[in-house]
Parts: C-alpha cells; structure tokens; sequence
C-alpha cells in the first residue's frame, strides 16, 4: 500500500541555519504530496503541496520540489526562525491508487533556538 | 470563522467507561475525517466521510463508533474504553478529495487510566 517515510527527529537547529527535512514514498499510482505544519497546542495545518511531478510547493520561505525519479519531496528552508519550531508532516493522497484519504509520515520535530 | 470546532480539549476517562467527541464544522464540506495522534506515529486514520449518512472505516476503526447525520456534525463514540485508546483525535474536514486542503481542529487530549 502507499506509505510515506520522513527523516527521524528531533531536529535542533540554531536560527537563520538552513533546513532540509527528507521525505520519501511509495505509491501504486500518481499521488500529490503535502506538507503539514502542527504548531504546540494546535491541529496541523497545510504548508505546501504539489500534485505532479516537478513541481515546486512553496510557502513562508519552506519550499519543496516533487521528484518522480526518486520519489521524493524534501522540505526545505534557507534561514529558519524560532517560530519554525514544529512538528512537519509529510503526506500524500493517491486517488488513482485507489486511496482517497492522506497517508501520512510519522512527522519531525523541529527545534529552532535563538 | 470557526472552521474545524472539536469539543472538549482534554478528558479522562476510566477503563469501561463510554464519551462522544465533537466536531462541527461551518465550511459546507462534505468529507469529514478523525485521526488519532499517537506519540512518534504520526496520524492514524479512524473514520471518514463523505457525506451526510455516509461513513466509512479507516486503518484503525477499531473500538469506535460514528455517524454523520447533518453536513455539519460528525461525532465519534467511544463504547468502552480501553487505555490503548489514550492519545490526541483530530477531526479534519474538506472540501472534496484527500487532494484537496485539509483543515483541521485544535484536538482531543485523551487519556484512559
């Protein structure tokens, strides 16, 4: 079945260091792919998505490029802040493959200290 | 805007005993969703719907229960409680497809003792 794989956490960074989250999947047809963002105390909200391949989800500075060939989408920020502290969700929906709902990673937390 | 609205925040609850957790939404959209949160695991499917009187299991339906009876409200019931089931629920709505933006409540801390 689909399956999402992310980078094991924590991750602690110092401000404006940059960011990559990895993140890869296994799907039966052409899933999208999503990142979420769950801030303390919060539901998760959606970051970024991109429903085919090669292209590039972006927002609040977080970027994340759709790759077929290695199925991957890594999340990615040049300078992070301490507000980016978090736990980032990778996911995907795969209708074609016969799942309608979002399938998602184990997710990362992400520490950022000023 | 209230979005995704699930009531209460935090329970516990003793082993046996039974709760209903609520989710409303004021967005019209006819799929609505509940996960459990447990710690390092990500989020785990338990009910979906997609649309009023229609429901449908997810990974782990097991030990609960749901209804959908208007667009708006989609409760989840927990019959007798186990503490396998201590952990957060979020319920979720969207508009259409899992393709589409997911909005999610604030949660349900849980806990089973």
């Amino acid at each position: 079945g689909d399956s999402v794989t992310q980078m094991e956490g924590p991750v602690t960074l110092s401000e404006e260091a940059f960011l990559t989250i990895n993140c890869t999947y296994t799907a039966t047809g052409y899933p999208s792919l999503f990142w979420y963002v769950q801030y303390p105390g919060e539901g998760l909200q959606l970051l970024l998505k991109a429903t085919k391949a090669d292209d590039k989800g972006s927002n609040k500075g977080f970027e994340a490029t759709y790759r077929k060939e290695t199925t991957s989408f890594h999340l990615e920020k040049g300078s992070v802040q301490v507000s980016d502290s978090a736990v980032y969700f990778c996911a995907l929906s795969d209708p074609q493959g016969g799942s309608e709902k979002l399938v998602f990673g184990k997710g990362t937390k992400l520490t950022v200290n000023p | 805007n209230a979005g995704v609205t699930q009531t209460p925040k935090f329970r516990i609850l003793k082993i046996g005993q039974s709760m209903t957790l609520q989710c409303a939404q004021d967005m019209n959209h006819n799929y609505m969703y509940w996960y459990r949160q447990d710690p390092g695991m990500g989020l785990k499917l338990i009910y979906y719907s997609v649309g009023a009187g229609i429901t449908d299991k997810g990974e782990v339906p097991n030990g609960y229960n749901v209804s959908r009876s208007t667009t708006e409200d989609f409760p989840l019931r927990l019959e007798l409680a186990a503490p396998s089931q201590t952990s957060v629920y979020f319920c979720a709505s969207s508009y259409s497809k899992a393709g589409s933006k997911l909005f999610f409540g604030s949660g349900t801390q849980l806990s089973v003792l």
